[in-house]
């Protein structure tokens, strides 16, 4: 079953842009993570924000958590080329056993 | 660092094949899964392992068994290959305690399986 879901499915931008990627999930959560994927290699973890929290901020990575819409965005500012790649968000509500990701957002920022 | 390092990058077998993918992790972690990722369907969770010789199903097993002998190892086994295994085949691991670090996994760089 698929809890996390990304939108846009895909983003193109220009460089010095800044990206926006939004996720969706349909039952209640104990945290929310953002994992980054580049093309043919395995998913990095980014940053997790917890339920109770509304925003988190890591480098040029901007999470927010909306629990009461079920929904949390990812926001890379000041893209550069080196952030091409697909983000998923992923969803724990059952101890961290079964985290379930999302389907994905594929990033492209032109140089 | 943490290192999840899988056996094989790219790997082609044929219908009907034991196809055996292997996962070792370094950093001690009691947790480790088995995914696969197909384009629009995001990861599937195959199995997982929360400690040795213990292993639950995922959200699609059928077809698929695990090995945990070892801690740091997981293997995944394809008891007879087919055509609709063709796949991305993804290992992570991670801890079972430490507050939010228990949620975060580690993944290795995946393996591109082909079943001819």
């Amino acid at each position: 079953s698929q809890q996390g879901e990304e939108d846009p499915q895909a983003l193109s931008i220009q460089e010095g842009e800044n990206a926006t990627m939004n996720c969706s999930y349909k039952t209640s959560i104990n945290n929310l993570q953002w994992y980054r994927q580049n093309s043919g290699r395995g998913l990095v973890h980014l940053i997790l924000i917890r339920s109770n929290e509304r925003e988190k901020h890591s480098g040029r990575l901007r999470v927010t958590l909306d629990t009461s819409k079920k929904s949390s965005s990812l926001l890379i500012t000041a893209s550069r080329a080196a952030d091409t790649a697909s983000y998923f968000c992923a969803t724990d509500n059952s101890g961290g056993f079964k985290t379930i990701f999302g389907a994905g957002t594929r990033l492209f920022v032109k140089a | 660092d943490v290192k999840v390092t899988q056996s094989s990058r790219y790997l082609v077998k044929r219908t009907g094949e034991k196809v055996f993918l292997e996962c070792v992790q370094d950093m001690d972690h009691e947790n480790m899964f088995w995914y696969r990722q197909d384009p629009g369907l995001g990861l599937r969770l195959i199995y997982f392992s929360y400690d040795v010789k213990m292993k639950e199903k995922g959200d699609i097993p059928e077809g698929y068994s695990v090995s945990r002998e070892k801690k740091e190892r997981f293997s995944l086994i394809l008891e007879s290959a087919s055509t609709n295994q063709t796949s991305m085949y993804l290992c992570a691991s991670s801890f079972s305690y430490g507050g939010q670090a228990k949620n975060i996994q580690y993944f290795g760089a995946g393996t591109r399986l082909s079943v001819l």
